[in-house]
């Protein structure tokens, strides 16, 4: 385990369903970053908080929506979602210009 | 549109034998460069950094930068079958936060 925490390991849920993937940050880093991946697709990057502050949004569909109440911690709520949105979601945190370090992922499927 | 560029193999090599894994990167003001090895099923892992030219060793790992080609390499020796996996180059254009990553390419020793 590397530092970075996520709940739920794994999550099924259908396209009416609300939930929120949960990640936690115990190396004292000042950004964190939410990434999808799907298979035989590249990491695709989703949202990045610098210092609690939303500074990148990747053209991300609204049904997924973002929070970070402090620098540890950071949320992605889901609505509405569609099949196409199954894939792993994993949550990463950095400092200044050093890699990142990732969470485990959920693993997310929508009926 | 910034891009990394990785051969998705999969690469065969015996156990014991040298792996070699490239990656090429469009943007020239990139200076930070990563690779990440990821197991099936689990989360990518930084094994390795690099930000200048030249070669970075850090036990059976050799990271290779050259901002002039815009390449990266990482050597890989004396694999092991437990070596078997998907190694992702993350490249961090000029003075930002996020990562852009390749496809990965599958690496596969056998014994």
């Amino acid at each position: 385990e590397t530092g970075v925490t996520q709940t739920p390991r794994h999550l099924v849920m259908g396209m009416t369903n609300k939930k929120s993937l949960k990640c936690e940050q115990h190396l004292g880093h000042n950004a964190m970053y939410w990434y999808k991946q799907s298979a035989k697709k590249p990491l695709e990057l989703m949202f990045v908080y610098s210092l609690e502050e939303r500074v990148e949004n990747n053209s991300v569909p609204s049904r997924f929506s973002p929070e970070c109440p402090n620098s540890s911690h950071l949320f992605l709520h889901l609505h509405t979602l569609q099949p196409e949105d199954s894939a792993l979601y994993l949550c990463a945190s950095s400092q200044d210009r050093l890699g990142q370090f990732f969470g485990p992922g959920t693993r997310l499927t929508v009926l | 549109q910034k891009e990394v560029e990785q051969n998705s193999g999969p690469l065969s090599v015996p156990e014991g034998a040298i792996a070699s894994l490239n990656c090429t990167y469009s943007d020239r003001g990139s200076q930070s460069f990563f690779w990440y090895r990821q197991y099936s099923g689990k989360s990518p892992e930084l094994i390795m950094s690099i930000y200048s030219n030249g070669d970075k060793e850090d036990g059976r790992f050799t990271a290779q930068l050259n901002k002039a080609s815009q390449y990266v390499s990482l050597l890989i020796r004396d694999s092991q079958p437990s070596d078997s996996a998907t190694y992702l180059c993350a490249v961090k254009p000029g003075d930002t936060d996020k990562l852009i990553f390749g496809t990965g390419t599958r690496l596969q020793v056998f014994p």
